[in-house]
């Protein structure tokens, strides 16, 4: 099975970066993906990891850690419209595993 | 290009009435899958469709529970006699065949009184 771990919530001032980290353990490991999720909308693609390492996609940046199973989302020059929850899940064959998401609240 | 759309938006009904949720994948993508969001709650994986079969139906909750899926396009899923814990938002999401990244459509937001 699989067991996702992430923060429920986190605050940051716009401007600055935050760290959402993720922290799984699965039975096989196909990549990890992070979505962003407004509220009420769907979720939305941002990245998918399946190497270690830091993949830049402007100012949202994944790492991910096979070896810790272990992976974090950058969010860096923060803008009121980054308020959202930010979904880590694991593929699981077709199907993916979901952790139960970080609402990141911006503040002026 | 279109993506992924799903009907109704809202739907509030009465305890032990039938509901069907509908859901339209973006058009080519073989592969559909559901999912519930609960309240504060990751996805669940319900359903996983392949063209018209659906090889694992093991996320879903109850018997009460059922999806098609015809002309590998649209797919409904069906919710019997529902139940005040059936509510939740039921997202559909569909991806071409084998490939990793799922495109998701907007939910249903489902309300049993």
């Amino acid at each position: 099975g699989q067991n996702i771990d992430q923060p429920t919530e986190m605050t940051a001032t716009e401007g600055a970066i935050v760290q959402i980290n993720c922290t799984y353990q699965t039975s096989g490991f196909n990549g990890l993906f992070w979505y962003q999720q407004h509220a009420g909308e769907a979720p939305t693609f941002l990245s998918y990891n399946v190497l270690d390492g830091l993949e830049e996609k402007g100012r949202f940046s994944s790492f991910l850690s096979r070896s810790k199973g272990y992976s974090y989302l950058l969010l860096k020059e923060l803008q009121m419209k980054d308020s959202a929850s930010y979904l880590c899940a694991v593929p699981n064959d077709y199907k993916l595993s979901f952790g139960a998401g970080t609402t990141v609240t911006v503040r002026a | 290009g279109a993506g992924v759309s799903q009907s109704p938006s809202n739907k509030v009904t009465e305890k032990g009435k039938d509901v069907e949720l509908r859901c339209d994948p973006i058009s080519g993508h073989t592969a559909l899958y559901w999912y519930r969001q609960r309240l504060g709650q990751g996805l669940e994986f319900l359903i996983y469709f392949q063209g018209n079969s659906a090889p694992d139906k093991s996320g879903l909750p109850s018997d009460r529970f059922s999806a098609e899926r015809t002309g590998e396009s649209v797919s409904t899923l069906t919710i019997q006699r529902t139940q005040q814990e059936d509510s939740a938002v039921y997202l559909c999401a569909s991806s071409l065949a084998r490939a990793p990244e799922q495109y998701f459509g907007p939910g249903t937001r489902l309300t049993v009184t």
